[in-house]
């Protein structure tokens, strides 16, 4: 079955330093992983995949992610943090063949402060 | 381009009393979805569509009822709602299962459906 672990509840940067939030899976075959971000009273909004190609997925916003495929781990980076970056962010991963199982991470709360 | 739209937004009802939540996409998407989201544990599938006329169970389906009559709409009842089932409720739709032929694979949420069972 598959799984996916965000080991931070919260994660504190000040603008303009960069930032990470870290995701680790568990999955059946090839993993199709995903980043979302949900702003207060939204619905989550789709930053990112991996699905095959170059380790590191640039996305929205100048968010990127790095595939690791060893370490089993798909953290999502930016450069240079904003302060209306602050959300609440999710990682997600399904295996190849199972679309309707995409399982989502407890999400982890980026508070970016100015 | 209103793309995932739920109905209603906020709703408290009492245990035992019933009710449905509307979802309507305009992206012409054959899969939709309903998730629950509560605190401390993500979102979880509740159940899902592949297309007009199917549906099927996801990872916690017990208490819910769901139809997809028109391609655009699908809806999720509640029969019987207990206190177990205040949560925030998700739609999604995408454009097929089939991740490797669709640009982005990515699900498309709508704003939520806050309810409340007493």
């Amino acid at each position: 079955a598959q799984s996916v672990a965000q080991p931070e509840d919260q994660v504190n940067v000040a603008e303009g330093n960069p930032l990470t939030v870290k995701c680790t899976y568990s999955v059946s075959g090839n993993p199709y992983l995903f980043w979302y971000v949900q702003y207060p009273n939204r619905g989550l909004q789709f930053l990112l995949k991996y699905i095959t190609g170059d380790n590191l997925v640039k996305g929205s916003y100048g968010f990127e992610a790095e595939f690791n495929k060893s370490q089993t781990s798909f953290h999502l980076k930016k450069p240079s943090a904003l302060v209306s970056d602050s959300a609440l962010y999710f990682c997600a991963v399904r295996n190849w063949r199972s679309f309707q199982k995409l399982v989502f991470g407890t999400g982890t709360r980026l508070l970016v402060s100015p | 381009n209103a793309g995932v739209t739920q109905t209603p937004k906020f709703r408290v009802l009492k245990t035992g009393q019933s009710m449905t939540l509307l979802c309507a996409q305009d992206m012409n998407h054959e899969y939709m979805y309903w998730y629950r989201q509560d605190p401390g544990m993500g979102l979880r599938l509740i159940h899902y569509s592949v297309g007009e006329g199917t549906t099927a169970k996801g990872e916690v389906p017990d208490g819910y009822n769901v139809s997809r009559l028109k391609k655009q709409n699908f809806l999720l009842g509640l029969e019987s709602a207990a206190p177990s089932q205040t949560s925030v409720y998700f739609c999604a739709s995408s454009y097929s299962g089939d991740w490797e032929i669709t640009d982005t694979g990515e699900l498309f949420f709508g704003e939520g459906s806050r309810l409340t069972v007493l």
